[in-house]
């Protein structure tokens, strides 16, 4: 029934570790994204993807690396984790019609340690 | 974000009116969001408004954009416990971006 799907939900990793975050949406949409939420609560995207082909890839370190394997599946793969990668990082999709906004999922919360 | 700016914080008594503002900065954009975020959740789509609206009403909420002042403000009437929550101001800058500001914490107290 969700309609934007992330897993897992939490995520507790050493320094340097190999993680991914997967992400599924159900919604039909052609567009995912990942973004970023710090301890501030600032969030900002790290990768837009369409159909899946990458569209939008902000300055994020090439440590993370997103894959599409279809254009109902995100998902996002961290090499090398660091301390500062500790975040939420939420998954979104919409639809080709610019006035829909984004649906979220319910974010990963990432604590390196 | 660098784009878009909130206050961080806004407390306000239970039954009062809550405004929240946003200002922006890419004067092409074509719709603005507003976003809610409960504790340990995502973000859940308040309201839209399409920049050649002026105001738009759904409910408690009122939405009002200046575009000359890149202003947008957020009524919420009657404010309730449950309004309690991060309020995200949103930009669509291009086709597949959202700019978001940094969140306005809304405390509702009784």
């Amino acid at each position: 029934d969700t309609a934007v799907s992330q897993t897992p939900k939490y995520l507790v990793t050493q320094m340097g570790n190999d993680k991914s975050i997967k992400c599924e949406q159900n919604l039909g949409h052609d567009t995912m994204y990942w973004y970023k939420q710090d301890s501030k609560k600032f969030l900002k995207i790290m990768f837009s993807y369409n159909n899946k082909e990458l569209i939008i890839n902000e300055t994020v370190p090439n440590r993370f690396s997103p894959k599409s394997p279809d254009k109902a599946h995100l998902n996002l793969h961290i090499n090398s984790l660091e301390l500062g990668d500790s975040a939420v990082y939420f998954c979104a999709s919409s639809p080709p019609q610019a006035v829909y906004g984004y649906t979220f999922g319910s974010g990963t919360r990432l604590t390196v340690v | 974000g660098e784009d878009v700016e909130q206050s961080l914080f806004l407390s306000v008594r239970e039954g009062d009116s809550s405004v929240i503002n946003c200002t922006y900065t890419d004067s092409s954009s074509t719709y603005l969001y507003w976003y809610k975020q409960e504790p340990g959740a995502g973000l859940q789509l308040l309201t839209y408004i399409f920049s050649n609206m002026d105001m738009k009403q759904d409910q408690r909420l009122t939405v009002l954009l200046n575009k000359k002042d890149k202003h947008l403000s957020l009524r919420i009437a009657d404010t309730q416990t449950g309004d309690s929550a991060i309020y995200f101001c949103a930009e669509r800058t291009s086709d597949y971006k959202l700019s978001f500001g940094a969140g306005t914490t809304v405390t509702v107290r009784a």
